[in-house]
């Protein structure tokens, strides 16, 4: 089977500005979970959709969004860009249950100026 | 709170110079704990997943073990292409905890 993967693979933005990150999970897999990733914080989950609805929720701010499609693949929106808003953001892929094995997308490296 | 905790921080071997790394959890009703090992800019990639106390995994140079408050990562003989950040998770609550994980880089 084809791994999780996400597009696209590096973006620069500018502050105030809006970005559009799309994943397309491993073929199957219903629940996709978003995280970002920085230096300093590590991996903070952002939130888990599964079957086109959000069934958790990280603490992040409402600027953080998403959605799920039919076909399972899913898009995160992150508007009016801050610059502390530059990170990896990786989309996790599994079956369903929680306590199932995430697989991860290459993640999307953006950059905020 | 939930909360991982991986130590050291970095980690510096030489090639053939085995070590462990640390994850400690404090995650109640423990359902499962996951290793990933993860290159520079890339997404972490799965190793192991373990379920209860006492239960071990191993693949290649790696042996992941299991207690009821901590789990290791063993690394046997290391080579430079072991180099990486490993990085332990739990599933808690609605979510996935990392922690923020080991370097380890291995010198030849």
């Amino acid at each position: 089977k084809a791994g999780v993967t996400q597009t696209p693979r590096y973006l620069i933005k500018t502050r105030g500005q809006q970005v559009t990150l799309s994943c397309s999970p491993i073929s199957g897999h219903r629940s996709v979970s978003w995280y970002q990733q920085t230096p300093g914080q590590g991996l903070q989950f952002l939130f888990e959709y599964f079957s086109e609805t959000q069934r958790n929720k990280g603490n992040f701010p409402g600027r953080f969004s998403g959605r799920q499609f039919s076909n399972s693949r899913s898009e995160m929106n992150v508007s009016t860009l801050e610059l502390g808003d530059s990170a990896l953001y990786l989309c996790a892929s599994r079956e369903q249950g929680p306590q199932e094995t995430q697989y991860f997308g290459p993640g999307t490296r953006l950059l905020v100026l | 709170e939930d909360q991982v905790t991986q130590s050291p921080e970095a980690l510096r071997l030489q090639e053939g110079e085995s070590s462990s790394l640390n994850c400690s959890y404090t995650v109640s009703g423990l359902r499962g704990l996951f290793w990933y090992r993860q290159d520079p800019g890339k997404g972490p990639e799965f190793l192991f997943t373990l379920y209860s106390a006492g239960e071990e995994k191993e693949k290649k140079r790696l042996k992941a073990t299991l207690t009821k408050k901590e789990s290791f990562l063993h690394i046997t003989a290391p080579k430079p292409e072991d180099s990486a950040t490993y990085l332990c998770a739990v599933p808690g609550g609605n979510q996935f905890y990392f922690g923020t994980g080991t370097s380890l880089t291995v010198i030849p």
